[in-house]
């Protein structure tokens, strides 16, 4: 099962928006409704931000939305903020393993 | 709130086994809406899903360390285990223990592979 594929690096301005895109295939990414998004700062454990592609965990900013087109799924960051700087992660369920996560996208608040 | 704790050894040899627990707090490993699971990074890199269980049986592994990886739950201790068999350097990396759902985690363990 190959990770799916994001962006290295993002980067974007406070107040900008920016939109991380994680593309997989039809057997996970495009044929499930189960994509989460996970933020990590450094030296600290993930957190979840998104998951079943549009649903954010109690206590996470409505800045953050995730949505689903095809077999590429995004994460978008409204109003970025500098606590934002972070790896970015997307996970998905799939047929050939039951969990295959992104390659992690570097989000850079300028 | 639900708190979850790795432990076990940091240093394992090439070729033996690697052996972590995760003590779970505030919920119960029973309860069988969840799956529990392993999470690794080596140190630089991205997340690897390793294996998630639930207490009903279901279990999934990752394909590629299959041959190599048993999750066991301990609902007397409502802790949950990972064993991996025959670890090289390539196994170094941060144990993180997790909801399956990824929505709560352990602080993760650094666990190096060196003789």
């Amino acid at each position: 099962q190959s990770a799916l594929t994001q962006p290295a690096s993002v980067s974007g301005s406070p107040g900008q928006s920016i939109t991380i895109s994680c593309s997989g295939t039809s057997s996970d990414v495009g044929g499930y409704n189960y994509v989460s998004w996970l933020q990590q700062h450094p030296g600290k454990a993930p957190k979840l931000m998104i998951y079943d592609v549009i649903k954010r965990p109690s206590g996470v900013s409505n800045r953050f939305s995730g949505s689903k087109s095809g077999n590429t799924a995004s994460l978008t960051i409204s109003g970025l903020q500098a606590d934002d700087e972070a790896d970015y992660y997307c996970c998905s369920y799939g047929d050939s393993a039951w969990t295959v996560f992104g390659t992690g996208t570097k989000v850079t608040v300028l | 709130q639900l708190r979850l704790q790795e432990s076990g050894p940091g240093l394992v040899k090439p070729s033996e086994t690697l052996s972590l627990t995760c003590t779970v707090s505030g919920g119960s490993i029973s309860n069988s809406d969840y799956y529990w699971g392993w999470v690794r990074q080596p140190p630089g890199k991205g997340l690897e899903w390793i294996a998630s269980s639930q207490h009903s049986g279901n279990t999934h592994y990752n394909p590629s360390l299959e041959s190599r990886v048993t999750i066991s739950l301990d609902t007397s201790n409502n802790q949950f285990s990972l064993n991996m068999s025959s670890v090289t350097a390539a196994d170094t990396a941060i144990y993180y223990c997790a909801r399956a759902r990824f929505d709560s985690w352990g602080q993760g363990t650094l666990v190096t592979v060196s003789s």
